[in-house]
């Protein structure tokens, strides 16, 4: 069983409001990613980390940022919410870049 | 045109069927991923491909590297089975197929 978390599952949030989404691993990875999933579309890459104090911009532009102060967690941000950043995101993690990623069970956003 | 190309992209399948799901790709990579993707949204990683053949149950992935291409297969398909089945590879990059959605019908 994969040791990744993601709070909160579901957030309805008001437009101009500031959120963190948490993620979470008890695995030691260095390699972290968020992605983000619009209903029936594929998976986007928008941030990824090679390890503490490394944060890289993925394929689809977003206005989120993210930090890897620690190991373990790589939180996700959004400054000011708006109702285009109504979306799922999902953070994963692996050992490498060519190894198995495990997957949280993902953040469901709405912003109103 | 997209880096990873799946087919086909909705399957509705009679429980106990032999399920095939296809994955093709145009990129260099060092891996290839299957996910299964339940309603709820959580993913799972099923297989890690590099070369060859893998089994964990029902389910066999395959791979061909010089065709870049990779198989998903369901032996004896059940109603749990359905999700959404998603082929992702390591390229410089990750990219992902858009998905198909598998039901299986009692």
């Amino acid at each position: 069983e994969a040791d990744i978390y993601q709070t909160p599952r579901y957030l309805v949030i008001g437009t101009g409001k500031k959120i963190t989404l948490e993620c979470s691993q008890t695995m030691g990875h260095d390699k972290m990613y968020w992605y983000q999933q619009d209903p029936g579309m594929e998976l986007h890459l928008i941030h990824y980390s090679y390890g503490v104090n490394s944060t890289e911009k993925g394929d689809l532009s977003s206005e989120s940022t993210v930090s890897r102060i620690r190991t373990e967690h790589f939180p996700l941000t959004l400054e000011s919410a708006r109702p285009s950043h109504t979306s799922q995101y999902l953070c994963a993690s692996s050992e490498l870049w060519n190894t198995e990623a495990f997957f949280g069970q993902g953040t469901r956003l709405t912003v109103v | 045109k997209n880096e990873v190309e799946q087919s086909p992209q909705n399957l509705t399948a009679q429980e106990g069927e032999f399920i095939t799901i296809n994955c093709s790709y145009s990129v260099g990579i060092s891996a290839l991923h299957w996910l299964q993707q339940h309603p709820g949204g959580g993913i799972v990683s099923l297989f890690m491909l590099s070369s060859g053949k893998k089994k964990h149950g029902r389910l066999i992935a395959t791979i061909n590297i010089q065709e870049k291409h990779s198989s998903l297969h369901i032996t004896a398909s059940h109603p749990r089975d359905s999700a959404v089945y998603i082929c992702a590879v390591n390229g410089n990059q990750f990219y992902f197929g858009t998905g198909t959605s598998l039901t299986v019908i009692p």
